[in-house]
């Protein structure tokens, strides 16, 4: 069973300019959030959605937004990108029923903005 | 919201010894704790989770407690062996019992660095 695949693996953007990341959840996973991790503030949550709706947003300012796609795929995007954008962004999928909640994660994309 | 600490930051130990990491959670209402392995350059790793309902729970050299009251819950790994080393991370989320959706959001730990020396 694949797992959680991300790309690009790696991505170097210049300031102000706008970046769209993807991830492919696992077969029949129908929740996938996003997370932006760097070395000052760890594990941050940015956004979850399901069913293609977005069910749960994260403290990050509107330049960050995502969506998801009838198969489940997911994108999410970065508007007008800052120096302190750069950081890794992990996606996880997760079936999301009942008790079914794990989430397993994706190797991630490195953004690096200059 | 909820808030998670863990600690410590940094552990080092030796082949064969144990290694234990702490965390304590803020919000009553989390329910599912799970904890992630993270090693260089790759996504982290669900390598055990646990629920309210559950005071421990055991698989192989790792287990996880979980004391509801205190709102603190801990990762033990015994026997550990150098390809143990990694970042851990835990982390807290609410989760239905049974039926209806849950959600993905996950609040993490700083995380701690495990060394383990050969």
């Amino acid at each position: 069973k694949a797992g959680v695949t991300q790309t690009p693996r790696y991505l170097i953007k210049t300031r102000g300019q706008q970046v769209t990341l993807s991830c492919s959840p696992i077969s029949g996973h129908r929740s996938v959030s996003w997370y932006q991790q760097t070395p000052g503030q760890g594990l941050q949550f940015l956004f979850e959605y399901f069913s293609e709706t977005q069910r749960n947003k994260g403290n990050f300012p509107g330049r960050f937004s995502g969506r998801q796609f009838s198969n489940s795929r997911s994108e999410m995007n970065v508007s007008t990108l800052e120096l302190g954008d750069s950081a890794l962004y992990l996606c996880a999928s997760s079936l999301a029923v009942g008790a079914s909640t794990e989430a397993f994660f994706g190797q991630g994309t490195r953004l690096t903005v200059v | 919201g909820e808030n998670v600490e863990q600690h410590p930051s940094t552990l080092s130990v030796q082949e064969g010894d144990s290694a234990v990491i702490k965390c304590t959670y803020s919000d009553s209402a989390s329910n599912y704790f799970p904890w992630y392995k993270q090693e260089l350059g790759k996504g982290p790793q669900l390598i055990i989770d646990i629920r309210s309902n559950v005071g421990e729970k055991k698989d192989q050299r790792i287990a996880v407690t979980l004391n509801k009251t205190a709102k603190h819950f801990s990762l033990h790994i015994t026997e550990t062996q150098p390809e143990d080393s990694a970042v851990y991370f835990c982390a807290a989320s609410f989760a239905p019992d049974a039926g209806g959706t849950s959600y993905g959001k996950l609040t993490f730990g700083q995380g701690t660095i495990l060394t383990v020396h050969p």
